[in-house]
């Protein structure tokens, strides 16, 4: 069973509005979380992470926000552009140990 | 050369074939990473290095074989694949022992095992 879903294989946004790409997780021992941005032929850049001890973090146009309670975080990106069409993955892991467990991916397109 | 860099880029291989792919961290990290990307799959960890030594194997099959001669290069050494084995392979470093733990990713080896 995943411990970490994004259940959006795929979003499509207008150039300039806000994207809101969502993950949840199951484990409750997970406790850092990171947002991965993937273009083809290339391997996942890391993009912004968020500890448990927070419920928000924010670099530039990236946000990201933690619901503990809710086992959920999202990563807003306002204002979307084009160059943003990629693939994003969350990924999770405890403080015990280096192992990453990623999401599917969601797919994200901005329309100029 | 910065950040990791992966060898080959792409690689084609009969089911009979041996073949190695290369990584190297530029990053001064201490713990390198191989995980699997198939098509419509997360990426599934594969296996861990933490200064030079095994730390995990998430039950990767033996045709399987990495190596780990030294903190900043990674091996993983391919015999008698499957056609199911084509995937993308991707390395990851990080300074392990630090938290939070953030994992750096090479660009990957596109495989496809005919």
């Amino acid at each position: 069973d995943q411990q970490v879903k994004q259940n959006s294989p795929s979003l499509s946004v207008q150039e300039g509005r806000i994207s809101i790409l969502n993950c949840d997780y199951t484990n409750s021992m997970f406790d850092y979380f990171l947002w991965y941005k993937k273009y083809p032929a290339e391997g996942p850049t890391f993009l912004i992470s968020i500890s448990s001890i927070k419920d928000k973090n924010e670099d530039g146009r990236f946000t990201v926000f933690l619901n503990k309670s809710a086992k959920h975080l999202s990563l807003h990106i306002v204002p979307s552009q084009p160059g943003d069409s990629a693939v994003y993955f969350c990924a999770a892991s405890a403080s015990a140990g280096n192992m990453l467990t990623f999401g599917g991916g969601t797919r994200l397109m901005v329309k100029p | 050369e910065t950040g990791v860099t992966q060898t080959p880029r792409h690689l084609v291989m009969g089911m009979t074939n041996k073949k190695s792919l290369k990584c190297e961290q530029h990053l001064g990290h201490n713990a390198m990473y191989w995980y699997k990307q198939s098509a419509k799959k997360p990426l599934e960890l594969m296996f861990v290095y933490n200064f030079k030594e095994q730390t995990e194997n998430n039950s990767v099959p033996s045709r399987f074989s990495p190596e780990c001669p030294n903190s900043s290069h990674l091996f993983l050494h391919l015999h008698t694949l499957q056609p199911e084995d084509s995937a993308l392979y991707l390395c990851a470093s990080s300074s392990e022992g630090s938290f939070p733990d953030t994992q750096y990713f090479g660009p990957g080896t596109r495989l496809t095992v005919l």
